[in-house]
């Protein structure tokens, strides 16, 4: 149990375009997921709290009007990368908190390139 | 500031047992001790959780001194797909959940 996927693993983009990456939790309901993004080896960074049926809360410095993060469900997060940029380029991870075990769990990631 | 230190890097041989120590002075009341093993270009994936004392599980253990500002984790008879990235997080999954730098460890033939 306790499986995350993200949806696509990984996408090519031109520059000026926006993505959207699609974290799903199959299993269980998540009422909390949260972004990470990871740059080549360096740790995951923490971009955003989501909370279904709330705004997301960001970390300081992430840009709120960039990354747009949506949580319409208690099982579907997305994150839409407007605008996208070759800086964007990075290694996206989303995770789920599973109340259940108070543990969280996290998707498979996806790798972005803007070209 | 990151909530948590760890060493940057271990090696280790086949069949050995990996200690991997975590600082987390400024540990809350609340927080449990979390940690998570990653390979290249893949999430992080779960291994053990504890909030004090020990607690084992089939594929290591977690020690917690009764301070809490430290925990070790603990991987019997490592092998050579025990070579990956190792993060220890404090929180309570709720919110505050950053990574500190993690530890990479190198388990060599």
């Amino acid at each position: 149990g306790a499986v995350v996927s993200q949806h696509p693993s990984w996408v090519i983009c031109k520059s000026g375009t926006s993505v959207k990456i699609e974290c799903r939790s199959l299993d269980f309901q998540a009422t909390t997921m949260f972004w990470y993004r990871q740059f080549p080896k360096q740790s995951l960074m923490l971009m955003a709290t989501s909370n279904e049926g709330s705004k997301a809360t960001y970390e300081q410095g992430v840009e709120k009007d960039k990354f747009l993060i949506n949580h319409a469900s208690l099982t579907l997060s997305t994150l839409t990368v407007t605008s996208a940029h070759p800086e964007d380029s990075s290694f996206y991870i989303c995770s789920a908190h599973w109340g259940g075990t108070d543990t969280q769990y996290f998707g498979p990631g996806t790798r972005l390139t803007v070209l | 500031l990151a909530k948590t230190t760890q060493p940057i890097s271990m090696d280790s041989y086949e069949g050995q047992e990996v200690n991997i120590t975590c600082s987390h002075n400024n540990i809350a009341t609340n927080d449990y001790i979390t940690w998570y093993q990653q390979f290249p270009s893949q999430g992080p994936r779960f291994i053990i959780q504890g909030y004090k004392t020990k607690v084992t599980n089939e594929v290591a253990s977690l020690f917690i001194p009764a301070d809490r500002k430290s925990s070790t984790l603990s991987l019997p008879r490592v092998s050579l797909s025990d070579t990956a990235v190792y993060y220890c997080l404090v929180g309570d999954n709720n919110n505050d959940m950053r990574f500190g730098a993690g530890t990479r460890l190198t388990v060599k033939p």
